[in-house]
């Protein structure tokens, strides 16, 4: 049962270069997010989907895309990527607007912007 | 948003109860508690989570004040394997943005010691 996989698992770009984070889950999950972690700090959530065909912003969402794929997957694209976007990425999923449920996390992108 | 106060760290020996308290004061009736932890930076795992009543599982108990102020996560017999960053998160159920969205702040590092 792999849950939410990442891929890559770690990174490094040059500033301006683009890349695009991928995330697959395989509980059926309607909901899906996307996470950052900087040293020393919890996670902040930068996207999310409600659902196949939906995204919206999260409370860091400037120089990020997303695009969701179909219900299985979520990806995160940098554009122009910049040293401020050096942090570890995660991907997470849910039922949906189930609050007496747990979201389930991947194991992270660690990203490097040089 | 209801927020959450933990102290920044604290230890244990090993196969002593760990019992990791926080206050959650702006707690709402519908709002629930949950516990994740992230162990050597994996993605965050999800423990348990409560909304009024005690709640047990394999892992862990939840003990829930009355008031719902606080709660305390208790992790029965504490191994090596425990030490991580454990957040208290208060799942705010705005139903209007963010699909209960959980807020993560800068948990506790719990160090449990031989």
């Amino acid at each position: 049962n792999a849950g939410v996989t990442q891929t890559p698992k770690f990174q490094v770009l040059k500033t301006g270069q683009s890349m695009t984070l991928q995330c697959a889950q395989d509980m059926n999950h309607n909901s899906m997010y996307w996470y950052r972690q900087d040293p020393g700090m919890g996670l902040r959530l930068i996207y999310y989907s409600a659902s196949e065909g939906t995204t919206d912003k999260g409370e860091v969402p400037n120089g990020y895309n997303v695009s969701r794929l179909n219900k299985r997957e979520f990806s995160l694209r940098l554009e122009s990527a910049a040293p401020s976007q050096t942090s570890v990425y995660f991907c997470a999923s849910g039922v949906g607007r189930a609050y007496n449920q747990p979201q389930h996390f991947g194991d992270g992108t660690r990203l490097s912007i040089l | 948003d209801a927020k959450t106060t933990q102290p920044p760290s604290m230890d244990c020996a090993e196969g002593r109860a760990a019992n990791l308290p926080c206050n959650h004061s702006t707690i709402s009736g519908n709002e629930y508690v949950y516990w994740y932890r992230q162990i050597h930076s994996q993605g965050p795992q999800y423990i348990i989570h409560g909304l009024k009543n005690n709640e047990t599982n394999e892992m862990a108990s939840l003990i829930i004040t009355e008031d719902r102020k606080s709660s305390t996560l208790i992790l029965p017999h504490a191994t090596l394997r425990d030490t991580a960053v454990y957040y208290c998160i208060v799942r705010v159920a705005d139903r209007g943005s963010t699909l209960g969205r959980l807020y993560f702040g800068r948990g506790t590092q719990l160090t449990v010691w031989p």
